[in-house]
C-alpha cells in the first residue's frame, strides 16, 4: 500500500463545474497537510495547507480533512481552464525528523 | 530572489558518467530534500536534510550520495549514470520544526541520460 494515494485521473471538468480531487494516507500519525499545484515543466506550487478536522476555504479551494478516516480532499469551485494542472497530495509526518510525502498526482483538465 | 535555487536546469549526460546537481535556499529552513519525478508525474523522496544531518534515505542506490556542507546548500551526486536516472530532480526545503509547515520547490533539473 502506497503511503499516500490519490484517484489517479486523469479527470475532465466542464468549466464553471466543481473539481473534486481526494486523497488517503496510511501514518495515522501524520499531522500537516498540502494540495500543491504542478503546471507541466514547473515546479510544485502550494494552494492548500491543513491540519485540524473539517473544512479550510481560501477563495475557490476548499480542502476537507477527515484523520479518523485518513482522508484529504480538495474541492475547486467554478473551475477556470487555467486549474488545468497536476494536483499533488502531500502529508506531512515524524515530528522531529520530518517526512513530506508525496501522492501520485491527479491530472485535471478543464474544457471549456 | 529566488528562495530555493537548482542549477543546472538541463541536463544531458552519456552513460557511465558522473554529475552533479546544486542547491541553494535564501529561507534560513532547517530541512532540504532531494525528490524524483518521473514520466507519471509521482514525486519520490529520496533524502532529507536536517541541518546538515542525513535523516531520510528513501533506499535510493548508493551511487546517488547527497551531501550537505551547511544547511543552506544540499547538493546529489550521481555516479555511474544509467539510463533509468532520466527524470526531474527537485530540491525543495521546509522550515523543519514543527508541523505546521510548506515546502518551497526549487526549478527542477531535467537529466536525460543518453
Amino acid at each position: 500500500q502506497k503511503e499516500v494515494e490519490q484517484n489517479s485521473g486523469p479527470l475532465s471538468v466542464p468549466e464553471g463545474a466543481i473539481a473534486s480531487l481526494n486523497c488517503t494516507y496510511s501514518d495515522r500519525g501524520s499531522q500537516s497537510f498540502f494540495w500543491y499545484r504542478q503546471y507541466s515543466g514547473k515546479s510544485p506550487e502550494l494552494i492548500m495547507s491543513i491540519y485540524s478536522n473539517g473544512d479550510k476555504e481560501d477563495g475557490r479551494f476548499t480542502a476537507q480533512l477527515n484523520k479518523a478516516s485518513q482522508y484529504v480532499s480538495l474541492l475547486i469551485r467554478d473551475s477556470q481552464p487555467s486549474d488545468s494542472a497536476t494536483y499533488l497530495c502531500a502529508v506531512l509526518s515524524n515530528f522531529g525528523n520530518e517526512k513530506l510525502t508525496f501522492g501520485t498526482g491527479t491530472r485535471l483538465t478543464i474544457i471549456p | 530572489d529566488t528562495a530555493v535555487s537548482q542549477t543546472p536546469k538541463y541536463l544531458v549526460t552519456q552513460m557511465g558518467n558522473d554529475k552533479s546537481i546544486k542547491c541553494e535556499q535564501n529561507l534560513g529552513h532547517d530541512t532540504m530534500y532531494w525528490y524524483k519525478q518521473d514520466s507519471k508525474k509521482f514525486l519520490k523522496i529520496m533524502f532529507s536534510y536536517n541541518n546538515k544531518e542525513l535523516i531520510i534515505n528513501e533506499t535510493v542506490p548508493n551511487r546517488f550520495s547527497p551531501k550537505s556542507p551547511d544547511k543552506a546548500h544540499l547538493n546529489l551526486h550521481i555516479n555511474s549514470l544509467e539510463l533509468g536516472d532520466s527524470a526531474v530532480y527537485f530540491c525543495a526545503s521546509t522550515l523543519g520544526q514543527g508541523w505546521y509547515t510548506e515546502a518551497f520547490f526549487g526549478q527542477g533539473t531535467r537529466l536525460t541520460v543518453v
